[in-house]
């Protein structure tokens, strides 16, 4: 079966710090999603990626569809208290359900 | 308000003891899904419904049963709870299944078995 790995699985920075974590799978998908968790509540999707190769930025955060189709980055810019919780890669292939990663945990020290 | 609501919040109970944790949306989507989530292993699904009438297996389904009756309602449903079951569960919605159109999730509930 396909194996996704996330990581970090927990990340704890000072505020304004620059944030990496990144998903790499065995398998080959067709998109790319990233949600994040705030604390006590259910995920929201804050990117979609649609395109090997593509890099969209929303505001603070830059994900990338990795070229091979088996991997994505999300990357936090100049980190603010808000951006606490916890973060999930989920990509999946046309129709089917989506799989996701096991989550990286920020914590921020103000 | 689009949303999906869950209920309820937080429900302890024993071991054996049927329980139902209710599920609505009122965005008429197509696809519905519980997920379950534990520290370390992110979500995992449990069941999900491309439309009224039609259920199938995710991940994890030992354990569980679902129905969708209506469009808007997905309950899940635990026959005879064991402690393995205690988690935080989540119900999600989107216009349809996959990647083409971003699920909305409840706010989720927390089950513990005793």
């Amino acid at each position: 079966g396909q194996q996704l790995n996330q990581s970090p699985q927990s990340m704890f920075i000072q505020e304004g710090e620059d944030v990496s974590m990144n998903c790499t799978s065995s398998s080959i998908f067709n998109t790319w999603l990233w949600y994040k968790q705030d604390p006590g509540e259910g995920p929201v999707l804050l990117i979609a990626l649609y395109k090997a190769g593509e890099l969209t930025s929303n505001g603070r955060l830059t994900a990338q569809f990795g070229i091979t189709r088996k991997d994505s980055f999300l990357n936090i810019s100049a980190s603010i208290p808000s951006d606490v919780g916890i973060y999930f890669c989920a990509p999946a292939t046309g129709a089917q359900k989506l799989v996701f990663g096991q989550g990286t945990r920020l914590t921020i020290n103000p | 308000e689009a949303q999906v609501t869950q209920n309820p919040r937080y429900l302890i109970t024993v071991t054996g003891k049927k329980l139902t944790v209710t599920c609505s949306q009122n965005m008429n989507h197509e696809y519905m899904s519980w997920y379950r989530q534990d520290p370390g292993l992110g979500l995992r699904q449990i069941y999900y419904s491309m439309n009224v009438e039609v259920t199938d297996k995710g991940d994890v389904p030992e354990g569980y049963k679902v129905s969708r009756k209506e469009k808007r309602n997905f309950p899940l449903i635990l026959e005879s709870p064991s402690p393995n079951q205690t988690s935080l569960y989540f119900c999600a919605s989107s216009l349809v299944g996959g990647a083409g159109s971003p699920l909305h999730f409840g706010n989720g509930t927390r089950l513990t078995v005793t």
